[in-house]
């Protein structure tokens, strides 16, 4: 099984700044088949990037992905007040596993 | 617009089993995947397994294999998920999520069905 690590746990910015958030594999994700996820409170997670680096239908350009092998990343170029929430990575590449999830929370 | 809606919260006694359903909006329902995910409380996210509604071939993941059934109705455009001998960690709000057939990333979720599993 693939293991997601993502880091950092909890990340603390302002809105405008940019965000970072890392997702590694315990192996390798063959075809960068790796997606990233939005989840605010009380609602669906919301896919952001699919294959590492396309961006969902509708999803603004300040999300980007970016990664292969076994390091993957998730850039919010300007922090929206929208995009505080909890975002989760998910390899396909092997069966099917999620990273733990990054907090990213007003500062 | 295309929408997944799922079934009503339910609460469980130890041993017992809960049948969630996910009904597809739209005339795509044999196009895509359809897999189930799970959440307990303020933890993160867990697949459980897919199927295809096409054909009704499932895969399991292996934690949940011999207490998950999933099972579709094509006439009805829903997928249903069937957990059997609830211990009180399968807590958890379950959603159902489409993708596409080739790869398996979820696209679009339903919003999710809490079920408790209390004595």
């Amino acid at each position: 099984e693939i293991v997601l690590t993502q880091s950092p746990g909890t990340l603390s910015l302002s809105p405008g700044e940019r965000a970072t958030l890392s997702c590694r594999a315990s192996q390798s994700v063959t075809s960068s088949y790796l997606a990233w996820y939005q989840q605010k409170p009380g609602q669906a997670p919301r896919l952001l990037i699919f294959s590492a680096s396309s961006r969902a239908t509708g999803i603004p350009d300040r999300f980007s992905g970016s990664g292969s092998g076994t390091d993957f990343a998730l850039t919010i170029s300007r922090l929206e007040p929208e995009d505080f929430a909890v975002y989760y990575c998910q390899q396909y590449a092997s069966s099917l596993t999620f990273g733990g999830g990054t907090k990213v929370q007003i500062k | 617009q295309v929408q997944l809606v799922q079934s009503g919260t339910e609460v469980k006694k130890p041993g017992a089993s809960v049948t969630v359903s996910c009904k597809a909006s739209g005339n795509t329902f044999t196009r895509y995947y359809m897999h189930w995910v799970r959440q307990a409380p303020g933890q993160g996210l867990e697949w459980m397994g897919m199927i295809n509604p096409s054909g009704g071939s499932t895969n399991y993941a292996q934690k949940f294999q011999g207490r998950v059934t999933m099972t579709r109705d094509t006439s009805a455009s829903t997928v249903y998920m069937e957990l059997s001998s609830l211990r009180s960690d399968d807590t958890a709000v379950y959603y159902c999520a489409r993708g596409p057939t080739a790869y398996w990333y979820f696209d679009l979720w339903g919003r999710g069905t809490l079920v408790t599993v209390s004595s």
